[in-house]
């Protein structure tokens, strides 16, 4: 089946540090990624959408400057959280699709926390 | 706008007994319709999803679901709970092409 590696799975590093996150999809090439945040007891919350080549689209209330996604190639999408704070601190997931009506396969997620 | 209910933040029920996970969802047209399920500290899963064709979709592990359009439904079923099955499950829909929209999950517990 469709598989998709995101690393780190856990990071805990002082405020004011950048984290990024890798997404990979590891046997099939991803038109589409995407990245979600989910804070405890509750469902996930997209963040943005990354189309490989273009610029990534954010959901609304999500800062672009904060949340710095690049998508190079149809295997590998990063998040970067720039200048973390403790505020920051929650699970991010990475999916990936194949095309457009397929379903989205998901990584194992980052569990990042910020002192 | 699309929405996903899943009824029940939280099923209990005993190793062996059925399972049933409720999902209504409201949309115009059919969407894409999908189960998936978590582990903690885990991602997603996907255990099933429907697009077109048949209504009873078979996924892993055993579950199943049954897309009802008059009922606009999408409810997800195991004949018979096993330890293992304990986890949060995610009901959720898409438009056509469009981004997943998301259920409030259902934390399912099973009873020894």
């Amino acid at each position: 089946g469709a598989v998709v590696s995101q690393h780190p799975s856990r990071v805990i590093c002082k405020s004011g540090t950048s984290v990024k996150i890798e997404c990979r999809s590891l046997d099939f090439q991803a038109t589409t990624m995407f990245w979600y945040r989910q804070f405890p007891k509750q469902s996930l919350m997209l963040m943005a959408t990354s189309n490989e080549g273009s610029k990534a689209t954010y959901e609304q209330g999500v800062e672009k400057d904060k949340f710095l996604i690049n998508h190079a190639s149809l295997t590998l999408s990063t998040l970067t959280v720039t200048s973390a704070h403790p505020e920051d601190s929650s699970f991010y997931i990475c999916s990936a699709r194949l095309g457009v009506n397929q379903p989205q396969h998901f990584g194992d997620g980052t569990r990042l926390s910020i002192l | 706008a699309q929405s996903v209910t899943q009824l029940g933040s939280h099923v209990s029920v005993s190793e062996g007994a059925l399972v049933l996970l409720r999902c209504n969802y409201s949309s115009s047209v059919p969407p894409y319709l999908f189960w998936y399920v978590q582990y903690p500290n885990q991602g997603l899963q996907l255990l099933l999803k429907y697009t077109t064709g048949a209504t009873l979709v078979k996924g892993i592990n055993g579950f199943e679901a049954e897309f009802k359009k008059s009922e606009t439904s999408f409810h997800l079923t195991k004949p018979s709970a096993h330890m293992s099955d304990a986890a949060e499950y995610f009901c959720a829909v898409t438009p056509l092409g469009g981004k997943l929209i998301f259920g409030q999950g259902t934390e399912l517990s099973v009873k020894p």
